[in-house]
């Protein structure tokens, strides 16, 4: 079956402007989550959608970031005002049974 | 302190060798230790995973967590070229939110 989806897979923008950045999860996984890759470090953790609940934000670094998750299927994380230190890949991963994630390819984003 | 440590290597090793990849952690309520294996250029792709203390095996590769000390391995039998990528360590205590190590970069020489 097909699995987790990321769209675009490389995004370059100019400071100051906003982004979207799209995650299709597999069919039936109820949890969702969203993480940043930089250079050189770790994934770090972003925000967390389980079901109909309030989704888990502790992880955004700024109020510039959110993300929705449309019908518990679609999820989109918006960057406004987007500033070079944002330049990262951004990972969305699913999972039914939250512990065994997948993860999508990524979307590279570059910020001039 | 970051809640884990991860030797970034790079680490290159022959073909056949048996490699060894660690993590700490300070966290002892982690409860859920998993190992991904991340292509260049491609999402993280989950190994396997181990529930509190203990030995896994899959095939080639061999995890496990001793929650005495905070540390888990992952061990690669006979490894492959194929086997060169960064290797991630994770865990969690609920399945809430993961974390993360920063990778260790695995190369497997022919």
């Amino acid at each position: 079956g097909a699995g987790v989806s990321q769209s675009p897979s490389n995004k370059v923008t100019e400071k100051g402007k906003d982004v979207e950045l799209r995650c299709d999860p597999i069919s039936g996984h109820t949890a969702l989550y969203w993480y940043r890759q930089s250079l050189g470090q770790g994934l770090e953790f972003l925000i967390y959608f389980q079901g109909n609940s309030a989704p888990d934000k502790s992880g955004l670094p700024s109020d510039r970031f959110s993300a929705e998750r449309t019908g518990g299927s679609v999820s989109t994380l918006t960057i406004q005002r987007t500033q070079q230190e944002d330049s990262a890949v951004y990972l969305c991963a699913s999972s039914i049974t939250s512990v065994e994630q997948f993860f999508g390819p990524g979307t590279r984003l570059t910020v001039l | 302190q970051k809640e884990v440590e991860q030797d970034p290597g790079p680490l290159s090793v022959p073909e056949g060798a048996i490699v060894s990849l660690n993590c700490t952690y300070s966290n002892s309520a982690f409860q859920y230790f998993m190992w991904y294996r991340q292509y260049s250029r491609k999402g993280p792709e989950l190994l396997m995973y181990t529930y509190s203390s203990g030995n896994k095996e899959d095939g080639r590769f061999t995890a496990q967590v001793d929650k005495s000390s905070k540390y888990i391995s992952l061990f690669i039998r006979d490894s492959q070229p194929s086997d060169s990528a960064t290797y991630l360590c994770a865990m969690t205590r609920t399945g809430n939110q993961f974390y993360f190590g920063t990778g260790t970069s695995l190369t497997v020489i022919p």
